[in-house]
C-alpha cells in the first residue's frame, strides 16, 4: 500500500532555533499534503494544507511566518518551525491522499515529536 | 459546519469482550468518507476501517466493524474480542468529498480505550 514517511521522529532543539520536519510520499505522488499538530491526550488539529508548487493554506489561528511549509515536489513537503519556543513542543504529523477513488486513500507519516528546551 | 463528535473521553473493556466506541458527525455534503484510526502511545496513526457515505453495507475489517447509521449520522466502531494491545486512543474522522477527495480529515476528540486483563 501507499507509504508516507516522516523525519525526524524525535527532535530536541533550543529555544530560538528553527527545526525542519520532512514528509515524503514514497510510492505515489501527492499534490496535496496536510500538517497536523497534536497536544497530549488531545485530538489532531489541522495546521495547514500543503499544495505542490503553490503557497500553503493555513488554518485560522496558525501563524504562517512561524510554521513555514514548502511543497517543492510531488513527493516532499517540509514544515519548518521557526524561532521555536517551548510552547511549540508538540507532536506533528503529516498525511497525504492518493488519487484512488473509494476506500482508504489517506496515509499518515509516523509523526514527529518536537521538544523545545 | 463539518464536525465529528466522540462523546466518550475514556472507556474500559474486559479482555475478550466487545466494545463500541461512539461517533456522530455533521456535514451538509452528500458524499463523504468516514474513518477510524487507532493511535498508540507511540503516536502513529493506524488506519482501522473506512466507510463511504454511499456504501450500503457496514464496513468490516477483521475484529473491527463500523455500525453506520446514515439517517442518524452515526458511525460507531465495534471492536470484538478485545485484546490488551487494543489499549490506545481511537479517533473517528471524516472527509467531506465535495467536488473532490482532497484528503482533508476532520477529527473527533478521541476516545481512550483501556482493555483490562
Amino acid at each position: 500500500g501507499a507509504v508516507v514517511s516522516q523525519h525526524p521522529s524525535r527532535v530536541i532543539c533550543k529555544s530560538g532555533t528553527s527545526v525542519k520536519i520532512e514528509c515524503r510520499s514514497l510510492d505515489f505522488q501527492a499534490t496535496t499534503m496536510f500538517w497536523y499538530r497534536q497536544f497530549p491526550k488531545q485530538s489532531l488539529m489541522l495546521m495547514a494544507t500543503s499544495n505542490e508548487g503553490s503557497k500553503a493554506t493555513y488554518e485560522q489561528g496558525v501563524e504562517k511566518d512561524k510554521f513555514l511549509i514548502n511543497h517543492a515536489s510531488l513527493t516532499l513537503s517540509t514544515l519548518t518551525v521557526t524561532s521555536a519556543h517551548p510552547e511549540d513542543s508538540s507532536f506533528y504529523i503529516c498525511s497525504a491522499a492518493t488519487d484512488r477513488v473509494g476506500g482508504n486513500t489517506i496515509y499518515f507519516g509516523e509523526g514527529s515529536w518536537l521538544t523545545v528546551v | 459546519a463539518q464536525k465529528i463528535t466522540q462523546t466518550q473521553p475514556g472507556m474500559f473493556v474486559q479482555e475478550k469482550e466487545a466494545v463500541t466506541l461512539d461517533c456522530t458527525y455533521d456535514t451538509s455534503d452528500q458524499s463523504y468518507g468516514l474513518f477510524w484510526y487507532k493511535q498508540p502511545s507511540s503516536g502513529e496513526m493506524i488506519f482501522l476501517i473506512y466507510q463511504g457515505s454511499y456504501d450500503e453495507q457496514n464496513a468490516t475489517e477483521g475484529r473491527y466493524s463500523l455500525n453506520f447509521q446514515k439517517a442518524r449520522k452515526s458511525a460507531n466502531l465495534v471492536i470484538s474480542a478485545s485484546q490488551l494491545g487494543d489499549s490506545a486512543m481511537y479517533f473517528c474522522a471524516m472527509v467531506p468529498f465535495g467536488s473532490s477527495n482532497t484528503g482533508k480529515l476532520i477529527f473527533g476528540q478521541g476516545t481512550t480505550l483501556q482493555v483490562k486483563p
